[in-house]
């Protein structure tokens, strides 16, 4: 079946402007998950949800950064007035259940440039 | 929390020679560790994974060793190929609901 999928792949935007991830887990994944790997680094773990609900968003950056899940399927991440220390490439994973953590399948990323 | 560090951050082989890469953990009580690789452009795939009550685990050419006194694993890849070329992740986790920690990754280029 098909995988997790996210757009855009690619994303070049102006400092200051505000961006639009997409994240399509697979279906009947009821667990989402949306990491950082900025270059070099390892995944920094932003956000978690349970069907639509998001019970802890310590793990985002800052208040720029937002995420919402509808119809506990897919998500979008948004970060609001861009820095250049956002340049990353963002990761989806998505698992049958919270209890699954450990069985996350990754998409592909979005890999966001900010100039 | 839990800390991860993963070395080394870069190996380099010839193809056939075996490739060895190590984590360490800081939390006692974590008790899974999975091993992914990321190929260029895609996100990381989970390649073999160790729970602690074991101390080995083979899939034909990897295999995983823990070391819970010691609190550190290690990823063991025999008889490399070009296409072993990636970037592997170790990562510790308390299991179930909680969230893996990542080391940095380690890329690993095979030479034809």
């Amino acid at each position: 079946g098909a995988g997790v999928s996210q757009s855009p792949s690619n994303k070049v935007t102006e400092k200051g402007k505000d961006v639009e991830l997409r994240c399509d887990p697979i279906s009947g994944h009821t667990a989402l998950y949306w990491y950082r790997q900025r270059l070099g680094q390892g995944l920094e773990f932003l956000i978690y949800f349970q069907g639509n609900s998001a019970p802890d968003k310590s793990g985002l950056p800052s208040d720029r950064f937002s995420a919402e899940r509808t119809g506990e399927s897919v998500s979008t991440l948004t970060i609001q007035r861009t820095q250049q220390e956002d340049s990353a490439v963002y990761l989806c994973a998505s698992s049958l259940d919270l209890g699954r953590t450990y069985e996350q399948y990754f998409g592909p990323g979005t890999r966001l440039t900010v100039t | 929390g839990e800390n991860v560090e993963q070395h080394p951050s870069t190996l380099s082989v010839q193809e056939g020679d075996s490739a060895v890469i190590k984590c360490t953990y800081s939390d006692s009580a974590s008790n899974y560790f999975p091993w992914y690789k990321q190929e260029l452009g895609k996100g990381p795939q989970l390649i073999i994974d160790i729970r602690s009550n074991v101390g080995e685990k083979k899939d034909q050419r990897i295999a995983v060793t823990l070391n819970k006194t010691a609190k550190h694993f290690s990823l063991h890849i025999t008889e490399t190929q070009p296409e072993d070329s990636a970037v592997y992740f170790c990562a510790a986790s308390l299991g179930g609901s909680y969230i893996p920690t990542f080391g940095r990754g380690t890329s690993l280029i095979v030479h034809p």
